[in-house]
C-alpha cells in the first residue's frame, strides 16, 4: 500500500461542477503540498499546507492532521483546469513522498 | 513562466551513455531541486542543493550526481544510462534552504530523457 494515497484516479467534470480530489496518507508529517501539472507537462506548487484550509482563487485546499487527510476544491470548474494534480507530503522524518496523481478533464 | 529555466528541452541517448542535463534557478533563489518522472514510478525527488552545497537526497542513484556552481546553476549528470532512465526531468527552485516544509518550489519546463 502506497504511503500517500489519491483519490479518485481520473475524473471528468462538466464545466462549472464542483470538484474534490482527496489525499490520504499514512505517516506522520510536517506539510502537505499540492501541486498541478498541466498537460503540457510544466509543474505547478498550488498550496503549502501544515494545518486549517487555504483558499487561492476558485481552488480551496484543506488538511486534517488527525484523520491524515487533505481535500483540494475546484469551485465553477472550468476547461483550463484539466491538469494532473499531485498531492505531495514532507513525512516527520523529513522524506518526501508524492501520490500518484488524479487526472482531472474538465469538459465544456 | 515561472522563471526556471532547463535546457536541453528534449535528449535522445543509448544506453550505457553519459548525459548531463542543466537547470538555471529563479533570480535570487539559493536551492535547486532535481526530481525524476517516469511513467511507472511517478514522481520522485531525488536531491537538493543549496547555496552550492548538498542539502538533501532522495531516491537517487548511485549512477546519477548532481552538482550547483557558484553563479548558482546546477548540472545533474546521469551515466552508464539504462532503459529504466527515461522520463522527465525537473528542477525547481525556492529561496530558502530548508526542507519543502517552509519554501514554495517554482518548477522548470522539465527535460525529457529517452534512453534508446
Amino acid at each position: 500500500k502506497n504511503e500517500v494515497e489519491q483519490s479518485p484516479q481520473n475524473l471528468t467534470a462538466q464545466e462549472g461542477e464542483f470538484i474534490t480530489i482527496n489525499c490520504s496518507y499514512s505517516v506522520g508529517i510536517s506539510a502537505l503540498h499540492w501541486l498541478q501539472q498541466h498537460p503540457g507537462g510544466g509543474i505547478v506548487s498550488l498550496f503549502m499546507l501544515s494545518s486549517g484550509k487555504k483558499k487561492h482563487g476558485r481552488l480551496i485546499a484543506t488538511i486534517n492532521i488527525q484523520e491524515k487527510h487533505s481535500s483540494l476544491h475546484i469551485t465553477a470548474s472550468h476547461p483550463r483546469d484539466s491538469a494532473v494534480y499531485i498531492c505531495a507530503v514532507i513525512s516527520a522524518t523529513n522524506k518526501l513522498i508524492f501520490g500518484t496523481g488524479t487526472l482531472l478533464a474538465v469538459q465544456p | 513562466d515561472s522563471g526556471v529555466t532547463q535546457t536541453p528541452k528534449h535528449l535522445i541517448t543509448a544506453t550505457g551513455q553519459r548525459v548531463t542535463l542543466r537547470c538555471s534557478p529563479r533570480s535570487g533563489d539559493l536551492s535547486v531541486y532535481w526530481y525524476q518522472q517516469s511513467l511507472d514510478q511517478g514522481l520522485q525527488f531525488l536531491i537538493q542543493y543549496y547555496n552550492g552545497e548538498e542539502r538533501a537526497k532522495g531516491n537517487i542513484l548511485e549512477r546519477f550526481s548532481a552538482q550547483q556552481f557558484p553563479d548558482l546553476h546546477s548540472e545533474l549528470n546521469l551515466s552508464s544510462l539504462e532503459l529504466g532512465d527515461s522520463a522527465l526531468y525537473f528542477c525547481a527552485s525556492s529561496s530558502g534552504g530548508q526542507s519543502w516544509s517552509y519554501n514554495e518550489q517554482f518548477f522548470g519546463p522539465g527535460t525529457r530523457l529517452t534512453v534508446l
